[in-house]
């Protein structure tokens, strides 16, 4: 079975400094990898994805992933934060071809200081 | 597209009372979940549809909650008899491939 630990379920940050929200999965097959975001009030926004090639991978708003394999991680960063990056984010993992079910870390909490 | 739409946005309703929460996928998407979110448990997956059969319903919490696909634009999250612990935020979901899944905005149910 897949899993997800999202390390830290809150994170204050300053505006305009740069920010890593941490995700790490449990799988013994092949997975693809997502970031979802969650403005209050609303529902989930795909941010990025990894589904193959480049272990690098950019997002919406300014954000990127990195893949690693070896570690088991898939760490979300922005290099320079906004007010509007205030949100809950989430990260998700599903098995590479059988099925479409995701399995949800509990989400971060993302708090931008003006 | 729209989008994934569901119905009501908002829901308060009485201990006891039926509750009947509504979902529209996206056009061509095969794949349709329900998800329950919540402060204490976070986001949940209740039950997941392909095809209008469903699929795994392991997480819906009890026989209270009932979930049905009639056609491939409309589903129905049931709650009967609905309880003061089931107020949480209700999504639906939808997907073509195991590559995204769109959700919709939520139902914001609250029974009193």
């Amino acid at each position: 079975a897949q899993s997800v630990t999202q390390l830290d379920s809150q994170v204050p940050v300053f505006e305009e400094a740069p920010v890593e929200l941490r995700c790490n999965y449990s799988s013994s097959v092949s997975v693809y990898l997502f970031w979802y975001v969650q403005y209050p009030n609303q529902g989930l926004q795909l941010l990025l994805k990894y589904l193959s090639g480049s272990t690098l991978v950019k997002g919406i708003n300014g954000f990127e992933a990195e893949f690693n394999k070896s570690q088991t991680s898939f760490h979300l960063r922005k290099p320079s934060v906004h007010i509007s990056d205030t949100a809950e984010y989430f990260c998700a993992v599903t098995r590479r071809g059988t099925g479409n079910q995701f399995y949800f870390g509990t989400g971060t909490s993302l708090t931008v200081i003006p | 597209d729209a989008g994934v739409i569901q119905s009501p946005r908002h829901e308060v309703t009485e201990m006891g009372q039926e509750v009947t929460l509504r979902c529209k996928p996206i056009s061509g998407h095969d794949y349709l979940f329900w998800y329950r979110q919540t402060m204490m448990r976070g986001l949940e997956l209740l039950i997941y549809f392909n095809n209008n059969v469903p699929i795994d319903d392991s997480g819906m919490p009890e026989d209270r909650f009932s979930a049905k696909m009639p056609n491939a634009s409309f589903s129905t999250l049931k709650i009967q008899p609905s309880e003061p612990r089931d107020s949480a935020v209700y999504f639906c979901a939808s997907s073509l491939v195991a590559t995204e899944q769109f959700f919709g905005p939520g139902t914001r149910l609250t029974v009193l």
